[in-house]
């Protein structure tokens, strides 16, 4: 099976930061990419899928990029209602893996 | 507006049974993809299974094949999940979760319910 592994686990950034999470799928998986946000105590929301699409309602602040093996996340702005866990997701073909998750706070 | 509300959480001991269900509104259930994702306390998201609309393909993660089964009824627009021999590693948050489209079976996961907790201890 694909495995998928995302860095760093955890970050700390200040307000206004760019951030950058990297999901690497250990075969390649085409575009096939998704990215959730958890924020603490709620439930998972689509953020991007097809590695660089915005989901309706989503900020256009984070932005997705990448094809193959190698996928990012980018927050260009970090603001306070940020602070979640973001969990990539691959969805070519089962299993549909998460990755382990990146936890986001604010210095 | 899309509503996944799901219900048959509870503790239940090691080697017990437990079906969970999710009642599903809002959109052309029938058609869509359906999925159970767990996340253990203070763990990730773990993807559990997935169902075809119809029901036609179904697929496991390996951790529950051959114990947890998935099923739909497409007339009262809900999803299930049968859990047997259950483990104390099985407790988690079960959520269900919408396909993204209806195009594709494996897909991402545009909807979510609030979540149901199984807890297996003795």
């Amino acid at each position: 099976d694909i495995q998928m592994t995302q860095s760093p686990s955890s970050l700390s950034a200040s307000v206004g930061d760019r951030v950058t999470i990297t999901c690497r799928a250990s075969q390649g998986i085409s575009n096939y990419l998704a990215w959730y946000q958890q924020k603490p105590g709620k439930v998972p929301k689509l953020l991007i899928f097809a590695a660089s699409t915005l989901q309706s309602g989503v900020p256009s602040r984070f932005s997705g990029s990448g094809s193959g093996t190698d996928f990012t996340l980018t927050i260009s702005s970090l603001q306070p209602e940020d602070v979640a866990t973001y969990y990539c997701q691959k969805y070519n073909i089962a299993p549909s893996t998460f990755g382990g998750g990146t936890k986001v706070e604010i210095k | 507006e899309v509503q996944l509300l799901e219900s048959g959480g509870g503790l239940v001991q090691p080697g017990g049974s437990l079906r969970l269900s999710c009642a599903a509104s809002g959109f052309p259930f029938s058609s869509c993809a359906m999925n159970w994702v767990r996340q253990a306390p203070g763990k990730g998201l773990e993807w559990v299974s997935t169902i075809s609309g119809g029901g036609y393909s179904i697929y496991y993660a390996d951790s529950v094949k051959g114990r947890f089964t998935i099923s739909r009824d497409d007339s009262q627009n809900t999803l299930y999940l049968h859990m047997n021999s259950l483990r104390a590693e099985d407790t988690a948050v079960y959520y269900c979760a919408k396909a993204s489209s209806f195009a594709f079976v494996i897909n991402s996961f545009d909807y979510w319910g609030q979540g149901s907790l199984v807890t297996v201890s003795s």
